[in-house]
């Protein structure tokens, strides 16, 4: 069965330190995605990063990267230098596209939270 | 959000009262999704539509009912909702392409806080 693992339910980092959010999943198919979505107190579910089960390389996006380890089937999202704002949970999520359409399987979650 | 919008916001329903989730989105996309999320459960799909006229159960449809009344949008329908209703629920549309992907990612709609008493 796909299932997205995130074992981290809290975190927390000083302010301009990077962190690192763990994520497993565990999948048959040979083509998925794999993303990560920031949520905020807010509570919108904002769209941060995205790597390509066939990418070879780890995909960055300013602060963010996805350190992506195939053989293991992890990919944990990266922060550098973090800031206050990005205190917020995070859900890492995989897509599957089966039964004739994409369908996005989340994690439980992690919350972040950045100290001054 | 990527041209997703929710309404309403906020509801607060007694027990078997029904309501009507609004959703529409304006990329010209073919599919559209409803989650749920509860909890320490992250988001779970509800039901999808891949084009407009088609709907397919996603993995916790029961108590739910939904109508893609045309492209834009994609209504969700609680007919006689329950305390395990309550959570928020969200909409989404696929990125760029708004056709079905592997790759694509889904942008999601703003929301809508539902509590069932």
């Amino acid at each position: 069965a796909q299932k997205i693992t995130q074992t981290q339910p809290g975190m927390f980092v000083q302010e301009k330190e990077a962190v690192t959010l763990d994520c497993t999943y565990d999948t048959s198919d040979q083509s998925y995605g794999l993303f990560w979505y920031k949520q905020p107190s807010s509570g919108e579910m904002i769209f941060l990063i995205y790597q390509g089960s066939y990418d070879e390389q780890n995909a960055t996006e300013g602060r963010y990267s996805l350190n992506f380890q195939k053989a293991r089937k992890s990919a944990n999202l990266v922060i550098s230098a973090s800031q206050l704002g990005d205190s917020a949970m995070y859900f890492c999520a995989m897509s599957s596209f089966s039964g004739g359409y994409n369908k996005l399987i989340f994690g439980a979650g992690t919350r972040l939270a950045v100290h001054p | 959000n990527a041209g997703v919008t929710q309404t309403p916001k906020f509801q607060v329903l007694k027990t078997g009262q029904s309501m009507t989730l609004q959703c529409a989105q304006d990329m010209n996309h073919n599919s559209m999704y409803w989650y749920r999320q509860d909890p320490g459960m992250g988001l779970r799909l509800i039901y999808y539509s891949a084009s407009e006229g088609t709907t397919d159960k996603g993995e916790v449809p029961n108590g739910y009912n939904v109508s893609r009344l045309n492209k834009r949008e994609f209504s969700l329908r609680l007919e006689s909702a329950a305390p395990s209703q309550t959570s928020v629920y969200f909409c989404a549309s696929p990125g760029t392409s708004g056709i079905l992907s592997w790759g694509e990612t889904q942008y999601f709609g703003p929301g809508t806080r539902l509590l069932v008493l």
